[in-house]
């Protein structure tokens, strides 16, 4: 069964809109979640690491004020994208660990802004 | 610091016939290894992973992968696929050191023919 639940499947929304996406483990706790992007016809791309009860680890080139991300719980990790513009129209991914090994990915997010 | 090269963009094949996806990593450490596989619309789904011990693997959906430590390659290979088969597939590694962290390849479209 799925361990991973990735909410919403889809969004389409107006420019400036911010947009929650939600990331949750259905079958254990999980300290560290990972936000991925992948743009179309291309690879994942690691955005950010969710740590539980701490801030997220960015990696270079990502704003992480522009992407929130909040883990506040051991099953719940959210991304916030802020102030959304066309460009950043994508497929978002989360996933979570077993045994230190990032195994398990949501469906996806198709986010496209008007 | 690690890189994946998927050299084939795209793979056509009839159903039936065998299949080899090629994967070469880089890296200065021991890493692990991991095919996915992502279907239209959907998160990624693991086929199989390498962490140590026999180099021949054997996953999910009658795939297999086999590393070669000299040739730092990690190929796919599936004996007679099916239509069922066709999908975006993506190599992936991680470092002994940071298994947390994955990076990955560009990815091969695997289109099956009847």
């Amino acid at each position: 069964g799925a361990v991973v639940s990735q909410h919403p499947s889809r969004v389409i929304c107006k420019s400036g809109t911010s947009v929650k996406i939600e990331c949750r483990s259905l079958d254990f706790q999980a300290t560290t979640m990972f936000w991925y992007r992948q743009f179309p016809k291309q690879s994942l791309m690691l955005m950010a690491t969710s740590n539980e009860g701490s801030k997220a680890t960015y990696e270079q080139g990502v704003e992480k004020d522009k992407f929130l991300i909040n883990h506040a719980s051991l099953t719940l990790s959210t991304l916030t994208v802020t102030s959304a513009h066309p460009e950043d129209s994508s497929f978002y991914i989360c996933s979570l660990g077993d045994s230190n090994q990032p195994q398990h990915f949501g469906d996806g997010t198709r986010l496209s802004i008007l | 610091a690690q890189s994946v090269t998927q050299l084939d963009s795209q793979v056509p094949v009839f159903e039936e016939a065998p299949v080899e996806l090629r994967c070469n990593y880089s890296s200065s450490v021991s890493v692990y290894l991991f095919w996915y596989v992502q279907y239209p619309n959907q998160g990624l789904q693991l086929l199989l992973k390498y962490l140590s011990g026999s180099t021949l693997v054997k996953g999910i959906n009658g795939f297999e992968a086999e590393f070669n430590k000299s040739q730092t390659s990690f190929h796919l290979r599936k004996p007679s696929v099916h239509i069922s088969d066709t999908a975006e597939y993506f190599c992936a590694v991680s470092d002994l050191d940071n298994t947390d962290k994955l990076i990955f390849g560009t990815g091969t479209r695997l289109q099956v023919f009847p």
